[in-house]
């Protein structure tokens, strides 16, 4: 198993850009979440998914959109990019349907908005 | 707000037990306690999570105060791959709102 893969690795946007970044996972997990970590932080939640079709807000979820339209991929799309979402992003998922226990993290995607 | 402290940074010797202590009071009666360690530039990885009781895993063990207001990680002998950020979780409403955790240094 490949586990959660996220891409890009790195990417660097102008203010006002928008791109969409990439989760996959091929565990068959219901639950899948992404995350956005700034510098000395903890990890901060920005969406969530429980199945396909089905996807609710985190704690930060102003400036992204996300849609489940598989089980494999949950992808992040930002809207119209602010150097505040200058950050970390990580894609998780777990095989618990409702709750967000022992997930599986990618290994991020750092990204720079100029 | 689902909140834990920790200390910022603790320092072991390797090949020696950790226990890395985390106070959760905010925490009710449903609310697991999960732990998770981030190793320099990658992502988090799941360590071990609980309820109530004491719990075990090939990684850690989990001790968890009879009021559950507080918690202890144990890393029964660490070594210098143990060396990461370990962050005390309790969920709210089935997320986990994480906080800055505690950076773990091994000394050899």
């Amino acid at each position: 198993n490949a586990g959660v893969t996220q891409t890009p690795k790195f990417q660097v946007l102008k203010t006002g850009q928008s791109m969409t970044l990439q989760c996959a996972q091929d565990m068959n997990h219901e639950y899948m979440s992404w995350y956005r970590q700034d510098p000395g932080m903890g990890l901060r939640l920005i969406h969530y998914s429980v199945g396909a079709g089905i996807t609710d807000q985190g704690e930060v979820p102003n400036g992204y959109n996300v849609s489940r339209s598989t089980t494999e991929d949950f992808p992040l799309r930002l809207l119209s990019a602010a150097p505040s979402q200058t950050s970390v992003y990580f894609c998780a998922s777990s095989n618990t349907r409702l709750a967000a226990y022992e997930q599986y993290f990618g290994p991020g995607t750092r990204l720079t908005v100029t | 707000d689902a909140k834990t402290t920790q200390p910022n940074s603790m320092e072991s010797n390797e090949e020696e037990p950790v226990h890395l202590p985390c106070n959760h009071s905010t925490i009710s009666g449903t609310d697991y306690i999960h732990w998770y360690r981030q190793l320099p530039s990658q992502g988090p990885e799941y360590v071990i999570h609980g309820l109530t009781s004491n719990v075990n895993n090939r990684m850690a063990s989990l001790a968890i105060a009879e009021d559950r207001k507080s918690s202890t990680l144990i890393l029964h002998r660490a070594t210098l791959r143990d060396a990461a950020v370990y962050y005390c979780i309790h969920d709210s409403n089935y997320q986990l709102i994480w906080g800055a955790g505690t950076k773990l240094i091994i000394k050899p």
